[in-house]
This record gives C-alpha cells, structure tokens and sequence, in this order.
C-alpha cells in the first residue's frame, strides 16, 4: 500500500459526460501528479501540483482540468468525455515538487466511456 | 524532447536464472534515470533511480540496474528472477526540455517468470 488513494476505482459514464476523480496523497507529501494509462498512448504525464500551486502540465487535454486543495487533496475533472478517454487515471505524490523524488502511486481510478 | 525505449515488450525467464530488462535513452545533457514496476491491478512502484555517480544502482527487491553512458542504456538486472518479480516493468526519464520537469516513460515491457 502506497499511501495514496484515489477513488473511485471504477467510473462508467456515456460521452459527453463530466466526472471528477479524487485523489488524497500520502501523510506529508505536498506534490501530486495525474498521469493517463491507456493501450494506445501509453503511461503520459498530465499534470503537477505542488503545495496548491500548479507546478507543471503536461499532456492534458483542455476539456480537462485539475486543481488541489488546502488539505492537500487533489481533483482530476474530465469533461465532454469522449470514447477516447477511457483510460487508467493514476494520482501520484511525492514530498517535495522535484520530478526526481520517488513518486508514490495510487491503485488508480479505472474510466470506461461508453 | 528526452526519450527513453523499451525494445521488449515481454521478456520471459525460468525462476532463479537472472534477468535483463532493457532500456535505452536519448537525452540532452545527464540524464535522471528511473525504473518502475505495476503489477496486475495495481498503481506504479518505484524500483531505483540514477541521478549520478556509481554507474551501478541497487534498489529495492533485489533489482539493480546499470547506467552505461556510451551505450546510452540503462538495463534492469536480476541475479536470480523470483515467479513474484512477473509484473509489467517501465524505464523512465526526466524531461526538462518544455521548462518544467515531467517524467517520461517507456512503454513497459512485460516480465513473465515461469516456476
């Protein structure tokens, strides 16, 4: 067990639909990643923050957004879903900001659009 | 951009014969080398990292990996492979080249460990 949770494990939703995916990173880490899992592209970088700040984005579509909040919790929100982004979303934390910290992942929040 | 390639997509191994998952780079500059392991159902675990100085890495699970700059590799070593070690094994990179840090993966290779 990592520490991390995201949830929820599973997410089936139709296209055009909004989700939110939910991440708690581990006790005393300030940094949080998203990254997107998927058959035809791969494990991609899609967004950093740090400390509430972003820090750095990557990949991330503009239909997509995130943020992360006092607690230190962050939220992945995925809009006008299309088919393509059925994918695994896996939330990672890490202490400080830098990319060469060890990053902690969570078991990931598996979306289906249909 | 930085890349690194994982030319395996499955790499297959009797149990106690040892193991080589490969990986080579393409990097501006010294590259921060990185190897993670997923297994079945399960987020990313981080194995090992080079940043600099001994060119041989030891990390968890009895994995090493070494840094080979002439060659541009960074292989993933086992001396004696475990049915337990069969997971999905990904090379990383950091990429510094858009101005903010970002790890870049490989696209994995699958490691099957047969008893």
């Amino acid at each position: 067990d990592s520490g991390v949770t995201q949830t929820p494990k599973h997410l089936i939703t139709a296209t055009g639909q909004r989700v939110t995916l939910r991440c708690s990173p581990r006790s005393g880490d300030l940094s949080v990643y998203w990254y997107q899992q998927s058959l035809d592209q791969g494990l991609q970088f899609l967004i950093q923050y740090y400390n509430g700040e972003e820090r750095a984005k990557g990949n991330i579509l503009e239909r997509f957004s995130a943020q992360q909040f006092p607690d230190l919790h962050s939220e992945l929100n995925l809009s006008s879903l299309e088919l393509g982004d059925s994918a695994l979303y896996f939330c990672a934390s890490s202490v400080e900001g830098a990319v060469y910290n060890e990053q902690f992942f969570g078991p990931g929040t598996r979306l289906t659009v249909l | 951009a930085q890349s690194v390639a994982q030319p395996e997509d499955q790499v297959n191994v009797a149990e106690g014969n040892p193991l080589t998952v490969k990986c080579t780079y393409s990097v501006s500059g010294n590259p921060y080398l990185f190897w993670y392991v997923q297994y079945p159902n399960r987020g990313l675990q981080f194995l090992l990292k080079y940043i600099t100085g001994d060119n041989l890495v030891k990390g968890s699970y009895g994995f090493e990996a070494e840094f080979n700059k002439s060659q541009t590799s960074f292989h993933l070593k086992k001396p004696s492979a475990l049915v337990s070690d069969s997971a999905l094994y990904f090379c990383a990179v950091r990429d510094i080249t858009e101005g903010f840090q970002k790890l870049v993966f490989g696209t994995g290779t699958r490691l099957l460990v047969s008893p």
